[in-house]
């Protein structure tokens, strides 16, 4: 199984500024890496796929990055509606389809 | 509009079962593979099980293996996942999601229903 990784637990931002966050495979994905974005009391949205692609709707201030076993998600001039808990998963060996622990977005 | 709505989630004791349903609109749900992904109160994602558009193929996370039954009735365009054998530790939000076209070869999970919560108490 592989065993995603994401860091850090949580980061505190102010609006207007960059977020980058971490996610660490414990082996080779390729680029079959998504990210996914949950509000509280909300389901998660599909943010990015195959690394880097974003998914329909997705603003361009979220951008993703990496291959392999380093992955990052940044998020260019964080708005309110950015604060979240953000999640990768890996698609490249499965079953079982992984997700790494999450990294919340909090205002700072 | 792609709407997957789910449904079933009450409480139940530890060894019971449970039906979850998912109905599916707005899109041609056949051209689909189709998965549960459960959330856990105050936790993160888990896969739980996938099954191809064509329902010839199911896969199980370890956790849940000879436990639950994911199915799907394509002229229904709704998705199932029986649970038997249940333990407290399932306890979780129950999430259908929908995956790309078949033909892509990837397993993202597209769409998200609500969820439907299942807990399993005594």
């Amino acid at each position: 199984e592989i065993v995603m990784t994401q860091s850090p637990a949580t980061l505190s931002v102010s609006p207007g500024e960059r977020a980058t966050l971490s996610c660490r495979a414990s082996q080779s994905v390729n680029s079959n890496l998504a990210w996914y974005q949950q509000k509280p009391g909300l389901a998660p949205r599909l943010l990015i796929y195959g690394a880097s692609t974003r998914a329909t709707g997705i603003p361009a201030r979220f951008s993703g990055s990496g291959s392999g076993t380093e992955f990052t998600l940044t998020i260019s001039g964080l708005q309110s509606e950015d604060f979240a808990v953000y999640y990768c998963q890996q698609y490249n060996n499965w079953p079982p389809l992984t997700f790494g622990g999450g990294t919340k977005v909090e205002i700072k | 509009e792609v709407q997957l709505v789910e449904s079933g989630g009450v409480v139940v004791q530890p060894g019971g079962s449970l039906r979850l349903s998912c109905a599916a609109s707005g899109f041609s749900f056949v051209d689909h593979n189709m998965h549960w992904v459960r959330q856990g109160p105050g936790k993160g994602l888990e896969w739980v099980s996938l099954i191809s558009w064509n329902g010839h193929s199911t896969y199980y996370a370890d956790s849940v293996k000879g436990r639950f039954t994911i199915s799907r009735d394509n002229s229904k365009d709704s998705l199932y996942l029986q649970m038997n054998s249940l333990r407290t530790e399932d306890t979780a939000l129950y999430y259908c999601t929908k995956g790309p076209p078949h033909s892509s070869g990837w397993h993202t999970f597209d769409y998200w229903g609500r969820g439907t919560l299942v807990t399993v108490s005594s």
